[in-house]
């Protein structure tokens, strides 16, 4: 199975920040690695798939990049609604796994 | 718009079983790979299982294979998860997803949208 690791595990930050959160996997992923945002109470929602491809109607201050095993999220300027739990997620093998996710919590 | 609606879980007995479906409106359901995935009270999520379009591509999570079985009927627009010999870890919110169109693997897949999912306790 490929493990995928998150770091950090949680976060603070502030309003108007810029953040990053890595996710490493045990073996490439060949970019096949999804970023979803979930909101307490809420259910998951996607942000970035296969890397670096913006879903649609996600704001363009969230990106992804990265290749093979490591990969990062940056929120370019953080907004109240940012404040979540971020999960990454591989669909190259099976079973897809994901992150253990990371908390982003306001400072 | 795009719908999935979850039913059938509930409080079960360790050891026995429980049937799950998911309702699929709002786009064109035999496109498109389903999956389940689950998240434990606390916990991060976890995939279950997948099913592509036409059933010819199937996986299951490590923790559920030989209990669980997934099924789709595409003339009711609707997703099925079997679920055997119920455990005590397998409680869990278990969410409905699908997949990204036309695409005949389950794998190199996306989940979008999440249905708002359904509980399932096992316990004595």
């Amino acid at each position: 199975d490929i493990q995928m690791t998150q770091s950090p595990s949680s976060l603070s930050a502030s309003v108007g920040d810029r953040v990053t959160i890595i996710c490493r996997a045990s073996q490439s992923t060949n970019n096949y690695l999804n970023w979803y945002q979930q909101r307490p109470g809420k259910a998951p929602r996607l942000l970035i798939y296969a890397a670096n491809t913006l879903q649609s109607g996600v704001p363009s201050r969230f990106s992804g990049s990265g290749s093979g095993t490591d990969f990062t999220l940056t929120i370019s300027s953080l907004q109240p609604e940012d404040f979540a739990t971020y999960y990454c997620q591989q669909s190259y093998g099976i079973p897809q796994t994901f992150g253990q996710g990371t908390k982003l919590e306001i400072k | 718009e795009v719908q999935l609606v979850e039913s059938g879980g509930g409080l079960v007995q360790p050891g026995r079983s429980l049937r799950l479906s998911c309702a699929a409106s709002g786009f064109k359901f035999d496109d498109y790979a389903m999956h389940w995935v689950r998240q434990g009270p606390g916990k991060g999520l976890e995939w279950v299982s997948g099913l592509s379009w036409n059933s010819g591509s199937l996986g299951y999570g490590d923790s559920v294979k030989g209990r669980f079985t997934i099924s789709r009927d595409n003339a009711k627009n609707s997703l099925y998860l079997q679920m055997n010999s119920l455990r005590t870890e397998d409680t869990a919110l278990y969410y409905c997803v699908r997949g990204p169109p036309l695409v005949t693997t389950i794998l190199y897949n996306w989940f979008d949208p999440w249905g708002q999912g359904t509980l399932v306790t096992v316990s004595s």
